[in-house]
């Protein structure tokens, strides 16, 4: 079966510091990748998607970054955090062709 | 402009009650999809619906996709306290996915 692992759960970090949010996937291969970033208790902002590896398609303008460097491996970074960067980001997969998504358990970032 | 809206925002109900929510667009969806998340959590896939008037259950839960395909409706029969979360509907559209803001369900015991 297929698992999708995020690290770090949560994380708190001074504005203007890097970030490195990392997700994996197990147990399917070449899967559709995205990141998201939900506000409290409301909707997805979709942030990054990748089709494969290398790919990465930008949403959002924003001094945020995505890459791709494995198959199954996703990662979202910024080099200088903002206060509005704040939020909780989930990545998710999706088979190739599909639409449905699932999601990793998720990261809280709080920036102070 | 939010191109998939749910209602209503916010719902809190005794246990055992009935409720139904709703997703409404006016754009046409090839399918649609619901999720729930509880606290904490990724959002968790529920049902896809793809046919118009299309009708699926998942246990106390039916959920329903408009003639149209342009709207869909999550019924709850006999709510528990298990049910509590966000549910979220989204639509696929144009090789996108397109989320609601979401419905924030309570059931208090």
């Amino acid at each position: 079966s297929q698992t999708i692992h995020q690290w770090p759960a949560t994380l708190v970090q001074p504005v203007g510091s890097p970030l490195s949010l990392e997700c994996t996937v197990e147990g399917t291969s070449n899967p559709n990748l995205y990141w998201y970033r939900q506000a409290a208790g409301r909707g997805l902002q979709l942030l990054f998607y990748s089709v494969g590896i290398g790919q990465i398609s930008s949403e959002v303008p924003q001094n945020l970054s995505a890459s791709r460097p494995q198959d199954r491996q996703f990662i979202l970074s910024s080099k200088k955090l903002l206060l509005s960067d704040s939020g909780f980001y989930l990545c998710a997969w999706g088979g190739q062709g599909s639409y449905e998504q699932y999601f990793g358990p998720g990261t809280r970032l709080t920036v102070t | 402009t939010q191109l998939l809206e749910q209602s209503p925002q916010f719902l809190s109900i005794q246990e055992g009650e009935n409720l139904t929510v709703y997703c409404n667009s006016s754009s046409v969806f090839s399918s649609l999809q619901w999720y729930r998340q509880e606290p904490g959590e990724g959002p968790v896939l529920l049902v896809t619906v793809v046919t118009g008037g299309e009708v699926k259950k998942l246990k106390r839960l039916t959920f329903q996709f408009g003639d149209a395909r342009k709207d869909s409706s999550l019924h709850i029969t006999a709510a528990q306290p298990g049910d509590t979360g966000l549910y979220l509907c989204a639509g696929t559209r144009n090789y996108q996915l397109i989320w609601g803001a979401g419905t924030k369900l309570i059931i208090k015991p």
